[in-house]
């Protein structure tokens, strides 16, 4: 099965410029999640969506960053205006269920390769 | 709300030598614990879970209620097995914290 993409892989800005990233989720998750991995960190979740309703967006920055998943497919995750402090890897992980649960099992997530942004 | 706790960062050992990645947890209920791993330039995958009991590239992890601990063990390290290292923990009884929490995770260097 395809894995989940996400574009670009890498991103240079300059601090107050607009950001957006891309994720395809693996077909028939419907659950999609955007995690902000800063480095020597672990995953931090910034936003779950269940089809194309929001979950939880409890972590994230709702000044400056927004996401959507307007069809319950793909999805983008915008920032505006960047600050130093938001260089890190943007995963996108997609589970079949919430919490990667499904039928009784947890079948975990499935992660895209991730987008490094750096914010000069 | 939960907490996953990786005290070490960094984790050096030769090959053909045990090794063992420690993860803490805080929560009160039950939960799923789950480890996954992040090879050099690679994406970050599940290795394994401790509902199924399972054995992954020779990786074993125990729950233990008592100690709230997941180590993660392998009894003959690989240089293959370098890489970054996840503890994670999904809470079963869901409300708001119904979220996948990973730990800062631990970076494992086998040497020759």
């Amino acid at each position: 099965e395809a894995g989940v993409a996400q574009s670009p892989r890498y991103k240079i800005i300059e601090k107050r410029q607009s950001v957006a990233f891309w994720c395809n989720p693996i077909s028939g998750h419907a659950t999609l999640y955007w995690y902000q991995q800063i480095l020597g960190q672990g995953p931090k979740l910034l936003i779950q969506f269940q089809n194309n309703g929001v979950v939880d967006d409890s972590q994230l920055p709702k000044d400056r960053f927004s996401a959507e998943r307007l069809k319950g497919v793909d999805s983008t995750l915008k920032i505006q205006p960047a600050k130093l402090e938001d260089s890190a890897v943007y995963l996108c992980a997609s589970s079949l269920g919430p919490g990667g649960q499904s039928g009784g099992k947890n079948y975990g997530y499935t992660f895209g390769s991730g987008t490094r942004l750096t914010v000069v | 709300a939960q907490r996953v706790t990786q005290p070490e960062k960094l984790l050096s050992v030769f090959k053909g030598a045990p090794v063992e990645l420690k993860c803490n947890y805080s929560y009160s209920g039950s939960p799923e614990l789950f480890w996954y791993v992040q090879y050099s330039r690679q994406r970050l995958q599940l290795l394994l879970r401790h509902i199924s009991r399972e054995s992954i590239k020779g990786f074993t992890a125990d729950l233990n209620k008592g100690e709230t601990s997941f180590h993660l063990k392998k009894p003959f390290a690989q240089e293959e097995d370098s890489a970054m290292y996840y503890c994670a923990l999904f809470p079963n009884s869901g409300g708001s914290n119904y979220k996948l929490t990973f730990g800062k995770g631990t970076l494992l260097t086998v040497n020759p």
